[in-house]
């Protein structure tokens, strides 16, 4: 069964640039694992950030980006705002099944 | 527009069985797949399995062989998962998505299931 770890918790300020990361127990994640990216807030059902590495839906603010980063995905909020704080998951598909991270938890102080 | 609407609230027994519905507006019902996805109380989301609207081939998790079944009804454009033989660690809020395969897009509002004797 394979596990992907994040970070559990990050602290930032305001307008401070954060990267998450995402990690694969069996090996290096590559755009073949469609990295997926969700925001969650308490009592909200996941929303989508990022899909397939890199790509932003309509929705996404500016501010979101995806990447493959030393072997992860990893999803990089630029100039965080207060409202970023979050929940946030990311979604790997590996051996035929889609797998979530542990989630991070986002707190902007 | 896009819309995912699920059903409501269920407060079941144990041993007993859960029909979740999921119902899809605003876009070719058969063009994308649905995704479901539970999430325990204080937990991170779970994925349960797929189901391909057109065809409705399925893949479940393994986890959950033997015990969901999803379905779909075209004519209605709503998809449905089922979970037998509940146990309190079912508890959990029961969400479906739609999917391409690489894409994620939009979600349900969620189901809590409470299994409680």
């Amino acid at each position: 069964q394979t596990v992907m770890t994040q970070e559990p918790s990050l602290t930032v300020s305001p307008g401070e640039t954060v990267t998450l990361t995402c990690a694969s127990s069996t090996g290096a994640v590559t755009s073949g694992y469609y990295p997926n990216w969700f925001q969650q807030k308490s009592g909200q059902a996941p929303r989508a950030l990022i899909y397939s590495t890199t790509n932003k839906h309509s929705w996404t603010p500016a501010r979101f980006s995806g990447s493959l980063l030393g072997g992860k995905a990893a999803l990089t909020l630029s100039g965080v705002q207060p409202e970023d704080e979050a929940e946030y998951y990311c979604l790997l598909y590996s051996g035929g099944a889609w797998v979530f991270g542990g989630g991070t938890k986002l707190t902007v102080l | 527009q896009v819309q995912v609407v699920q059903s409501g609230a269920e407060v079941k027994k144990p041993g007993a069985s859960v029909k979740v519905s999921c119902k899809a507006s605003g876009y070719s019902f058969t063009s994308y797949y649905i995704q479901w996805v539970r999430q325990a109380p204080g937990q991170g989301p779970e994925w349960m399995g797929v189901i391909n609207p057109s065809s409705g081939r399925t893949v479940y998790a393994q986890k959950f062989q033997g015990r969901v079944t999803m379905t779909r009804d075209t004519s209605t454009t709503t998809v449905y998962m089922e979970l037998s033989s509940l146990r309190s660690e079912d508890t959990a809020v029961y969400y479906c998505a739609r999917s391409t395969v690489p894409d994620w897009d939009y979600w349900g509002q969620g189901t809590l299931v409470t299994v409680s004797s």
